[in-house]
């Protein structure tokens, strides 16, 4: 069966840490580019990073770059985000999901609160 | 970045008619676009993406169109499962991003 499968959510406080692991089954794994998305409480889909098949390539939005880091194990089947210096707006169900074009693969999401 | 603005916010409809989603983009995105289905709890799932291509298992009533600037999802005859929050997204530049959702419900 494809799968993605995100671990790793949780509360933090502002400022705080957190790494999210996204393990993938069912398909060619590091074939495939990679992307985190994640979702605001009642809000839309904001796409967060995106890494390539041999993690040469990777891009981020704006708003995480140098407080977030995509990362990948192929022999692993896995995609993590390290994410650092959290802060209350980074509050949001995290997908992962296969592709950097039509994302056609999603997990289930994982949910990371940051609150004091 | 490119700004991706779908309309309307909120689109009521019938069982059985037809809906007609719209999406713009602030500049060109060619052809690289995508719409995503997400129901209540659920993670989105993929439609349609290069602007006209169904993925996968996607039922044929829904279509998409569009090029450049102006797109447009298409369900052309609602079932209850339609029922949902769709999304567009451009992957044509970096950052990604995506419209900010219309919501069709039930009239």
């Amino acid at each position: 069966e494809v799968q993605l499968v995100e671990s790793g959510g949780g509360l933090v406080q502002p400022g705080g840490s957190l790494r999210l692991s996204c393990a993938a089954s069912g398909f060619s794994f590091s074939s495939s580019w990679m992307s985190w998305v994640r979702q605001a409480p009642g809000k839309g889909l904001e796409w967060v990073a995106t890494i390539k098949q041999d993690g040469s390539e990777i891009f981020y939005v704006e708003s995480v770059r140098g407080r977030f880091t995509i990362s990948r194990d192929n022999a692993k089947n896995s995609l993590y985000l390290q994410m650092n210096s959290l802060r209350v707006d980074d509050t949001a169900v995290y997908y992962c999901a296969r592709g950097h074009h039509g994302l056609d693969i999603w997990g289930q999401g994982t949910m990371v609160p940051v609150s004091s | 970045e490119i700004v991706m603005t779908q309309s309307p916010a909120t689109l009521s409809v019938s069982p059985g008619e037809r809906a007609t989603l719209s999406c713009r983009a602030s500049q060109s995105v060619n052809s690289n676009l995508a719409w995503y289905q997400q129901k209540p709890g659920q993670a989105p799932r993929l439609l349609i993406w290069g602007a006209s291509t169904r993925a996968t298992g996607v039922p044929a009533r829904f279509s998409g169109s569009g090029s450049g600037t102006e797109f447009t999802l298409t369900i052309s005859s609602l079932q209850s499962e339609d029922f949902a929050v769709y999304y567009c997204h451009q992957y044509n530049n970096w950052p990604r991003t995506f419209g900010q959702g219309t919501k069709v419900e039930i009239k």
